[in-house]
């Protein structure tokens, strides 16, 4: 299986700041990654797919970049609605896995 | 609109069953892969299974194989997930979520649409 880290595990923020979240594959998954976000009690969203395409009605200030084992999901000014739980999730081989998540709190 | 609304949730004693079900709208269901995340408590996303959009090509994670099986009913617009031989670690949010017909493998994602989840509790 392939295993997906993150990392930080936890960030503090304020408000307008420039958020970067890395994802790293244990193998190489090209392109086929996609970013979630998940606020609590709630299902979790798509944001990015394919490592950086935007899904429709996604704020542009989300980006995603990288390819082969290592991604960022960056968000370029925190807003306050942004404070959630973020994962990783590869799509290139069967298992499909998730990341362990990154909790965005505020600062 | 797409809409996802999962039910079937509920306390199960260990070794019992339920049957989850996924109704959906506001898109072509026969063309979208299909699959069941879950989420424990506090703990992170396992997708447990997928089913192509004809319902012939399915998937499991080798935690639920053998005691999940997943199905589709296109002309109800509906996601089944009959599980069996319940175990205290299947204590979850169970969530169906869709994944595009074209360009992607039936159980890779990307998962656009979720539903709100339910609620699998399974204890004495």
């Amino acid at each position: 299986d392939i295993q997906m880290t993150q990392s930080p595990s936890s960030l503090s923020a304020s408000v307008g700041d420039r958020v970067t979240i890395t994802c790293r594959a244990s193998q190489s998954i090209s392109s086929y990654l996609n970013w979630y976000q998940q606020k609590p009690g709630k299902a979790p969203k798509l944001l990015i797919y394919a490592a950086s395409s935007l899904q429709s009605g996604v704020p542009s200030r989300f980006s995603g970049s990288g390819s082969g084992t290592d991604f960022t999901l960056t968000i370029s000014s925190l807003q306050p609605e942004d404070f959630a739980t973020y994962y990783c999730q590869q799509g290139s081989s069967i298992p499909p896995t998730f990341g362990p998540g990154t909790k965005v709190d505020i600062k | 609109e797409v809409q996802l609304v999962e039910s079937g949730g509920g306390l199960v004693q260990p070794g019992g069953s339920l049957r989850l079900s996924c109704a959906a709208s506001g898109f072509t269901f026969s063309s979208y892969a299909m699959s069941w995340v879950r989420q424990a408590p506090g703990k992170g996303l396992e997708c447990v299974s997928a089913i192509s959009g004809s319902g012939g090509s399915t998937y499991y994670a080798d935690s639920v194989k053998g005691r999940f099986t997943i199905s589709r009913d296109n002309s109800k617009n509906t996601l089944y997930l009959q599980m069996n031989s319940l175990r205290a670690e299947d204590t979850a949010v169970f969530y169906c979520a869709t994944t595009p017909g074209d360009n992607y493998d039936f159980w890779s994602g990307p998962f656009d649409y979720w539903g709100q989840g339910t609620l699998v509790t399974v204890s004495s």
